[in-house]
């Protein structure tokens, strides 16, 4: 699976859109690009997936860039209840075990 | 309310003394997985299943044993416990490969909490 980066801690203001990075310069065309978050050591959340288009749910939108060596996970509106450790993964769909490779993630305070 | 629940969530023992923390899912799902998360180190999986009596190892599987003998409950077992057990601890289920538009839309539980002195 492909190695992701993301910046270790960012701040947002609530109220503001908070937009996390993640760069994937190693993904194969046929690695999908999973966001997870983890509120304070709570089990892990899905959040939002895509392989090559951008993608929207009511949590959050997923920005892939056309060579797909990046992608930006945008909440709208971040709140308080936003504060958590997020998780960028890239995984192939295929059957080796399901693990996912959570990393270091970026954790993201949202303040008043 | 779809939901994997696990058992107990805080535990303190001795080393030595086996212990056994349980999972539960009510989605049907086929696949499910323990995960451990230590500080520094992340979720590191321990052992998965894909369906009913077929288990596997994760990337550290030493010291668990788990079994799958039904479809909605997943155990860990701890034959003997170590202090270096002790963790944070997580079951996720989802469902396999092929079905479902979301594979890798894992559902944790709430996360079992392991003290071994």
């Amino acid at each position: 699976d492909a190695k992701t980066t993301q910046p270790p801690s960012m701040d947002c203001a609530e109220g503001r859109a908070a937009n996390l990075p993640c760069n994937h310069s190693t993904i194969s065309g046929n690695e999908y690009v999973y966001w997870y978050r983890q509120i304070h050591s709570q089990g892990p959340q899905y959040i939002i997936h895509g392989l090559k288009n951008n993608e929207t749910n009511e949590m959050a939108s997923l920005i892939i860039t056309e060579d797909r060596k990046s992608s930006t996970l945008i909440l709208p509106h971040a709140t308080l209840r936003d504060t958590a450790v997020y998780y960028c993964i890239v995984r192939v769909n295929s059957n080796s075990g399901y693990a996912l490779n959570f990393g270091k993630g970026t954790s993201l305070l949202v303040t008043p | 309310e779809a939901q994997v629940t696990q058992n107990p969530r805080y535990l303190i023992t001795v080393t030595g003394k086996k212990l056994t923390v349980t999972c539960s899912q009510n989605m049907n799902h086929e696949y499910m997985s323990w995960y451990r998360q230590d500080p520094g180190l992340g979720l590191r999986q321990i052992y998965y299943s894909m369906n009913v009596e077929v288990t596997d190892k994760g990337d550290v599987p030493e010291g668990y044993k788990v079994s799958r003998k039904e479809k909605r409950n997943f155990p860990l077992i701890l034959e003997s416990p170590s202090p270096n057990q002790t963790s944070l601890y997580f079951c996720a289920s989802s469902l396999r490969i092929g079905v479902g538009p979301t594979p890798y839309e894992q559902y944790f539980g709430p996360g079992t909490r392991l003290t071994v002195t």
